[in-house]
């Protein structure tokens, strides 16, 4: 078990590029998350996966913004046409799919956007 | 929002006190639990306390819950350098294994 990972651990970026971030979750957890958090923020709900099926996009988030996790595997979450606002950190969590599993939550992609 | 609120935003205190801090929620929830944060890295799972549970101890930690006022509290006895973290308690109000987190309390323990 070596725990979830994301890469990269630090992106920057200019306004207006495409950036694509990668999460792997521990190897038997069918339920993957994505949460983004700024500065003296809690961390603020994305999308989430149970297998390679999206339960959820916030409807917060834009269209810019879509997520992927081909075969129940890792994920990645792909911004288009960057803004200043999307400069945040940038969380990945997983878990077993049963009521009052815990997350286990990965190190972050840190995202500046120029 | 069905986020559950931390107060205080944040506390600092004298290693070896006890630390206190609180969350408040909105809707009905299953489970709630509490996580750590330190500066710049991911969130770790504390302590998970059910619907049906009062209090709960894990070590130093000390977790209760009144569903009747939709709050918790985390206590922290015999503080350390080292519990210098912020604290977030989570909640899934739809039991969807969908969880939303308040904005924490920033725990500052001084040596």
């Amino acid at each position: 078990d070596t725990g979830v990972s994301q890469d990269p651990r630090h992106k920057i970026t200019k306004r207006g590029q495409n950036v694509t971030f990668r999460c792997d979750p521990i190897s038997e957890h069918n339920r993957l998350y994505w949460y983004r958090q700024t500065l003296g923020q809690g961390p603020e709900f994305l999308t989430y996966f149970q297998n390679e099926a999206q339960l959820e996009k916030s409807r917060l988030l834009s269209d810019r913004f879509s997520a992927e996790r081909p075969k129940g595997s890792f994920s990645t979450l792909e911004i288009q046409r960057t803004e200043q606002g999307d400069s945040a950190m940038y969380l990945c969590a997983s878990s077993l799919d049963a009521l009052g599993e815990k997350l286990f939550f990965g190190s972050g992609t840190q995202l500046s956007v120029l | 929002s069905q986020q559950g609120e931390e107060d205080p935003q944040a506390l600092s205190i004298q290693e070896g006190e006890n630390a206190t801090m609180n969350c408040s929620y909105k809707t009905s929830i299953n489970n709630l639990q509490w996580y750590r944060q330190n500066s710049g890295r991911g969130l770790v799972h504390l302590i998970l306390i059910r619907s049906n549970e009062r209090e709960k101890h894990s070590g130093r930690l000390r977790v209760t819950l009144d569903t009747s006022k939709k709050s918790s509290s985390l206590l922290i006895t015999a503080s350390r350098a080292a519990d210098t973290a912020s604290y977030f308690c989570a909640t899934d109000p739809y039991n969807f294994n969908k969880f939303y987190f308040g904005s924490g309390t920033k725990l500052n323990v001084k040596p």
